[in-house]
């Protein structure tokens, strides 16, 4: 079975720009996360979406965005490029609606250097 | 606030020599506490799943425990493929976030 994807894989942008990052849950699972890890720290939440509503949003700027479609992948936009937002993005995905199944399955993450 | 605390920060330990990483939590409800291996520049891989005190699970020559106020991954006899950082997350009944550590980099050494 596929795992959770995302991409691309790296992205280098210069301060200012707009970035992208795509995620594919893993086939079943209704539920997206994403989340920030800078260098050294363990990742920050930054959204959850099921079934395409945002179930919750961490201490983001309004900066950051998502949305999830009705084949359940999502989406991270992130406007006006911060040096600081240089880090790796990863995306979870979980199927909630299991009774006791609340384990979040990361992807390989995007990998973002702003310049 | 959930806060999550990880100890050590670091831990280099010879082929074979057993040890302990601690998680401590504190979260309003918990709901489930989470272990995850990451390898550098990759994604955390998970582990373990730990619901309710006194709950142990196992995988090869790791154990993962749960008490009230925090929770341990013991490596048994580790190999060096054993290297990693492992993060620890905690997810409670009030919101839908993982709350992670900063995680403990271990390194083994042949």
């Amino acid at each position: 079975d596929a795992g959770v994807t995302q991409s691309p894989t790296h992205l280098i942008k210069t301060r200012g720009q707009q970035v992208t990052l795509r995620c594919s849950p893993i086939s079943g699972h209704k539920s997206v996360s994403w989340y920030q890890q800078v260098l050294g720290q363990g990742p920050q939440f930054i959204f959850q979406y099921y079934e395409k509503e945002e179930r919750g949003r961490g201490n983001f700027p309004d900066r950051f965005s998502a949305r999830q479609f009705p084949n359940y992948s999502s989406e991270l936009n992130v406007n006006a490029l911060l040096l600081g937002d240089s880090a790796l993005y990863l995306c979870a995905s979980s199927d909630p609606g299991l009774a006791v199944e609340e384990t979040q399955y990361f992807g390989p993450g995007t990998r973002l250097l702003v310049l | 606030e959930d806060q999550v605390t990880q100890s050590p920060e670091a831990l280099r330990l010879q082929e074979g020599e057993s040890s302990s990483l601690n998680c401590s939590y504190t979260v309003s409800g918990l709901r489930g506490l989470f272990w995850y291996r990451q390898d550098p520049g990759k994604g955390p891989e998970f582990l373990f799943t730990l619901y309710s005190a006194g709950e142990e699970k196992e995988k090869e020559r790791l154990k993962a425990t749960l008490t009230k106020k925090e929770s341990f991954l013991h490596i048994t006899a580790p190999k060096p493929e054993d290297s990693a950082t492992y993060l620890c997350a905690a997810l409670n009944f009030g919101n839908e976030k993982l709350t992670f550590g900063t995680g403990t980099r271990l390194t083994i050494i042949p």
